[in-house]
């Protein structure tokens, strides 16, 4: 059962134009929403969060916009620069107690900026 | 100065063998986490532990046995290792305080464990 859904494996945008990355959810419980970039036989770095109490995050050319009623988020990141190809994955966090948050984790969608 | 740093990056073995990986991370945090990503490549939690005492446990086959011996350390051993445990196992570390802007977690690139 997922209960974070990132429905497109792969998009490929040209250089400078946007780049928007989707993400559905399903557990109400979630309260702390976060995105991870990847890079081949590296870990997933932290790109970008956004708390459930707000509905825009911005960090540089990074947007996150969350629609809680929805339980929709979605990643822009414009413009888009060759360097950005990775995979993104999107991860939700629950509290589990004692200091330990719990990050369920998307499928993942590979970006590809075409030069 | 990697911040979370596991060892080895690469593990091949047969099955039926008893493995290590190792993590340690330097950021100074109190919580850290083991990550199986499977070959769909979901990436999924396997143990938390918070200043060396176990938080998070999820369903993972009792061969699975992390040990923190101070909170800058998670290691992870698998005993009689199995085809299915082949996978790239994620270390990550937290700051792990009450505050949600706490919760992120920073990764090791990955230990790819290949059992033949």
């Amino acid at each position: 059962d997922q209960q974070v859904k990132q429905n497109s494996p792969s998009l490929s945008v040209q250089e400078g134009r946007i780049s928007i990355l989707n993400c559905d959810y399903t557990n109400s419980m979630f309260d702390y929403f976060l995105w991870y970039k990847k890079y081949p036989a590296e870990g997933p770095t932290f790109l970008i969060s956004i708390s459930s109490i707000k509905d825009k995050n911005e960090d540089g050319r990074f947007t996150v916009f969350l629609n809680k009623s929805a339980k929709h988020l979605s990643l822009h990141i414009v413009p888009s620069q060759p360097g950005d190809s990775a995979v993104y994955f999107c991860a939700a966090s629950e509290d589990s107690g004692a200091g330990s948050y719990q990050l369920t984790f998307g499928k993942g969608t590979k970006l590809s900026v075409i030069p | 100065d990697t911040a979370v740093s596991q060892t080895p990056k690469y593990l091949v073995t047969q099955m039926g063998n008893d493995k290590s990986i190792k993590c340690e991370q330097n950021l100074g945090h109190d919580t850290m986490y083991w990550y199986k990503q499977d070959s769909k490549k979901f990436l999924k939690i396997m143990f938390s532990y918070n200043n060396k005492e176990l938080i998070i446990n999820e369903t993972v086959p009792n061969r699975f046995s992390p040990k923190s011996p101070d909170k800058a350390h998670l290691n992870l051993h698998i005993n009689s290792l199995e085809l299915g445990d082949s996978a790239v196992y994620f270390c990550a570390s937290s700051q792990g305080l009450r505050e949600l802007a706490k919760n992120i977690q920073y990764f090791g690139a990955g230990t790819r464990l290949s059992v033949l």
